[in-house]
């Protein structure tokens, strides 16, 4: 079955960089498009981050263009985002979720960043 | 971009059906059949229970059903059970490829 496997998260001082990944299994994942969706303690969800199948096109919130990067590596079956100038406001638990048409189809457990001096 | 506009709380008993409503703008939910629903219980990822307005994936009961009408989507859920206690978001595709969701309704079964 799909399984996606979040990684990288924890604590990070304002301003620092951190990357996170995401393990796929269970299917084609150079077929499906990747999405980052975060979630702010007690809050609700709020989509970041958009790669396509081929990593050939790449979509941002307006929260974080210009300081998040999506990429992926498809020979290892692996998403990743790397988060620079990192704030206070980017903390959160973030979730790798498959594009299926234009919804999130399936989703990882998430992996908590914490932004705090 | 904007969140979609969820009420906080509904609450209905067993057997009884409730609906939550998710007001967009004709940018997002009323320009495009792309509007999902998701239900999230505590410290749980999402799981999509509604997809393309209307559409439920294997799995999901036909007691969960969505629709649309101009800029506001609405999920029903029939039949209330315990186990549909959780938080419920709405999605939309909006334009310039992104996504917007709504700020999440809490679902209490009395």
């Amino acid at each position: 079955q799909v399984q996606l496997v979040e990684s990288g998260g924890g604590v990070v001082q304002p301003g620092r960089s951190l990357r996170l990944s995401c393990a796929a299994s269970g299917f084609t994942f150079s077929n499906h498009g990747m999405h980052w969706v975060r979630q702010a303690p007690g809050q609700g969800l709020e989509w970041v981050a958009l790669i396509w199948y081929d990593g050939s096109k790449k979509f941002y919130a307006d929260s974080v263009r210009g300081r998040f990067t999506i990429s992926r590596d498809n020979s290892k079956n692996t998403l990743f985002v790397e988060m620079s100038s990192l704030r206070a406001e980017d903390t959160a638990v973030y979730y790798c979720a498959r594009g299926t048409g234009n919804q999130f189809d399936s989703w990882g457990q998430g992996t908590l960043v914490t932004v705090s001096s | 971009q904007s969140a979609l506009t969820q009420p906080a709380s509904v609450s209905g008993s067993p057997g009884q059906s409730i609906t939550i409503s998710c007001t967009g703008t004709s940018s997002d939910v009323g320009g495009y059949n792309y509007v999902s629903w998701y239900q999230q219980h505590p410290g749980k990822a999402p799981k999509l229970m509604i997809y393309e307005v209307s559409n439920r994936p294997s799995g999901v009961p036909d007691r969960f059903s969505g629709s649309k009408s101009g800029n506001t989507a609405s999920l029903t859920i029939s039949g209330l059970q315990a186990e549909d206690e959780a938080d419920y978001y709405c999605n939309s595709y909006s334009s310039s490829n992104m996504w917007v969701f709504g700020g999440g309704t809490k679902l209490t079964v009395l």
